[in-house]
């Protein structure tokens, strides 16, 4: 089967930088993406990582390595509105494209 | 704007009666599906579309169905819905089937089912 895990919480106060890793077991991808959802609303894109490296878009990073089968989300500059669940997910080659998400990681950002 | 419209966004049914739940993009988007969210469960796929008259199963389809006549709308219909199917729903679209267009997802629906 496929399956991604990931920390159920993690806690940071503001303006430090913090890390979410996601670990994956998946035959074939096209690449990891990561989503955040604040409060129960609807899931938002924040990255793609399609090759092994560093994405960076802002205050916001994601990194990929299919040999280690992990990549990560890096969230700097931390914010009170980071406050929010994040999710990686991969698209499978062989179901048609289907988006597997990983269960959540809930960010708490402390003043 | 861009986006994926889903009505309602609350509903509360009592069993057996039939319900839809309508989702529509104006984005032109090949892609479409329906995931449900629960606690501790995280976002499961429901049904996808990969195109208008195209559609196949996810992870949790018992229970839906779901219809591609138009490639803007993509609705969910519950048959009989029943207390396990007490869920936030999301619709979400997406260019391709690839990975480098993300989804973009509705607003959810709250479903209670009594």
């Amino acid at each position: 089967g496929q399956s991604l895990e990931q920390p159920s919480e993690v806690t940071a106060v503001e303006g430090a930088i913090v890390q979410i890793n996601c670990t994956y077991q998946t035959s074939g991808f096209y690449g990891l993406s990561w989503y955040q959802q604040h409060d129960g609303g609807a899931p938002t894109f924040l990255s793609y990582n399609a090759l092994d490296g560093l994405e960076e878009t802002g205050r916001f990073s994601s990194f990929l390595s299919r040999s280690d089968s992990y990549g990560y989300l890096l969230l700097q500059e931390l914010q009170m509105k980071d406050s929010a669940s994040y999710f990686c997910a991969v698209r499978a080659w062989n179901q048609g494209g289907k988006l597997i998400f990983g269960q959540g990681t809930e960010l708490s950002v402390k003043p | 704007e861009a986006q994926v419209t889903q009505n309602p966004r609350y509903l509360i049914t009592v069993t057996g009666k039939k319900l839809t739940v309508t989702c529509s993009q104006n984005m032109n988007h090949e892609y479409m599906s329906w995931y449900r969210q629960d606690p501790g469960l995280g976002l499961r796929q429901i049904y996808y579309s990969m195109n208008v008259e195209v559609t196949d199963k996810g992870d949790v389809p018992e229970g839906y169905k779901v219809s591609r006549k138009e490639k803007r709308n993509f609705p969910l219909i519950l048959e009989s819905p029943s207390p396990n199917q007490t869920s936030l729903y999301f619709c979400a679209s997406s260019p391709s089937r690839a990975g480098d267009y993300g989804y973009t997802f509705g607003s959810g629906t709250r479903l209670t089912v009594v």
